[in-house]
């Protein structure tokens, strides 16, 4: 089935302490991308990444730092997770760029204390 | 802030009646999607919409652009209880911006 996983899906942490969500795609797909989702302010783009080792910046990436080591895999790494990172994320990927259908994983929910 | 403006920000309306969502956006585009979301779930594309096309059709969706007034609207006809749901539209090749989206309620 083609799709895209991440993990975990529900995360709680405090101050500080360094965490990894891990996403991965099935479709072969160039095109990856992280999104924070906050109430009332819809979905924002972190980063996102053209191809292997190509990454660039969204509209949000303080804070946050990715690799894109492999095609399949696109990690989101909070080096020193701060409270106001506490949200919902997104990773998707679509074939070649965001012009085409991005596919969505289920979403992460994370708690900063 | 670059991010596109749905409106309304909410919306009921009884099944079996029509719903139309707008979307403005500041800059110029190649394209605008939009999406749907159902409660804290993964967005679900929905269309494409391109900046030479004006009007674009899926089943009971149908999508307009009007790039002079750099907007978008969503119509859905013949709502369903199953379109309950947050809509949003989103702009962009590589960098994306999505809108605030709109919740649409159908009620039964």
């Amino acid at each position: 089935e083609a799709q895209v996983t991440q993990n975990p899906r529900y995360l709680i942490t405090v101050t500080g302490k360094k965490l990894t969500v891990t996403c991965s795609q099935n479709m072969n797909h160039e095109y990856m991308s992280w999104y924070r989702q906050d109430p009332g302010l819809g979905l924002r783009q972190i980063y996102y990444s053209m191809n292997v080792e190509v990454t660039d910046k969204g509209d949000v990436p303080e804070g946050y730092k990715v690799s894109r080591k492999e095609k399949r895999n696109f990690p989101l790494i909070l080096e020193s997770p701060s409270p106001n990172q506490t949200s919902l994320y997104f990773c998707a990927s679509s074939l070649s760029s965001g012009m085409n259908e991005q596919f969505f994983g289920p979403g992460t929910r994370l708690t900063v204390l | 802030s670059q991010q596109g403006e749905e409106d309304p920000q909410a919306l009921s309306i009884q099944e079996g009646e029509n719903a139309t969502m707008n979307c403005s956006y500041k800059t110029s585009i190649n394209n605008l999607q939009w999406y749907r979301q159902n409660s804290g779930r993964g967005l679900v594309h929905l269309i494409l919409i391109r900046s030479n096309e004006r009007e674009k059709h899926s089943g009971r969706l149908r999508v307009t652009l009007d790039t002079s007034k750099k907007s978008s609207s969503l119509l859905i006809t013949a709502s369903r209880a199953a379109d309950t749901a947050s809509y949003f539209c989103a702009k962009g090749d590589d960098k994306i911006i999505f809108g605030k989206g709109t919740r649409l309620h159908i009620l039964p």
